[in-house]
């Protein structure tokens, strides 16, 4: 199946620093790109939708200038965390699609965020 | 989007076949119901998608009736690995999106 491939799997940084995170599609083209936050054991949320070319759209309560998510590529997604604090530790998981060709949607391993 | 509704957990014991049942019943005429298993820290993998009717692959069948309004999953022969979070979702036609319940926690016993 299509491989989606999400850089770094765990990053540990100091409160008040901005840490990227990379989702590229490996064999497909993607299209749309969804970036998702889960805290332990619950589900996941969607956070953003991206579009290759386009602003990437939140959800609400999201804030978009806090999450910088930016879709230059058809194989490459980022989401900047910007200023992190501790609550913004979390797992965060891209995803993505070719919603031209119905490509089912593939995740990546995720990224497990800590703010100290 | 279509909301969808399933069991939070549920306990089997390996070799068992396991049938986990979702409902979805705002779904619209496009839509298609995708099935995806998460482990403990990893992204979610994507198991079975279907659209109306049966479809099987080589690790489940989804079982959708007429009038697709619910969907049931079946593992045949689970084992201790099977244990996990299954997602039954909705994508949306319209925009791709996938939004995610609460998932059924399968804990597969020895």
């Amino acid at each position: 199946g299509a491989v989606v491939s999400q850089h770094p799997s765990w990053v540990i940084c100091k409160s008040g620093t901005s840490v990227k995170i990379e989702c590229r599609s490996l064999d497909f083209q993607a299209t749309t790109m969804f970036w998702y936050r889960q805290f332990p054991k619950q589900s996941l949320m969607l956070m953003a939708t991206s579009n290759e070319g386009s602003k990437a759209t939140y959800e609400q309560g999201v804030e978009k200038d806090k999450f910088l998510i930016n879709h230059a590529s058809l194989t490459l997604s980022t989401l900047t965390v910007t200023s992190a604090h501790p609550e913004d530790s979390s797992f965060y998981i891209c995803s993505a699609t070719n919603r031209a060709t119905n490509e089912k949607l593939f995740f990546g391993s995720g990224t497990q965020l800590s703010v100290l | 989007l279509a909301k969808t509704t399933q069991p939070i957990s549920m306990d089997s014991y390996e070799g068992q076949e396991v049938n986990i049942t979702c409902s979805h019943n705002n779904i619209a005429t496009n839509d298609y119901i995708t099935w995806y298993q998460q482990f403990p820290s990893q992204g979610p993998r994507f198991i079975i998608q279907g659209y109306k009717t049966k479809v099987t692959n080589e690790v489940a069948s989804l079982f959708i009736p007429a009038d697709r309004k619910s969907s049931t999953l079946s593992l045949p022969r689970v084992s201790l690995s099977d244990t996990a979070v299954y997602y039954c979702l909705v994508p949306s036609s319209n925009t791709g999106k996938l939004i995610f319940g609460q998932g059924t926690t399968l804990q597969v016993k020895p």
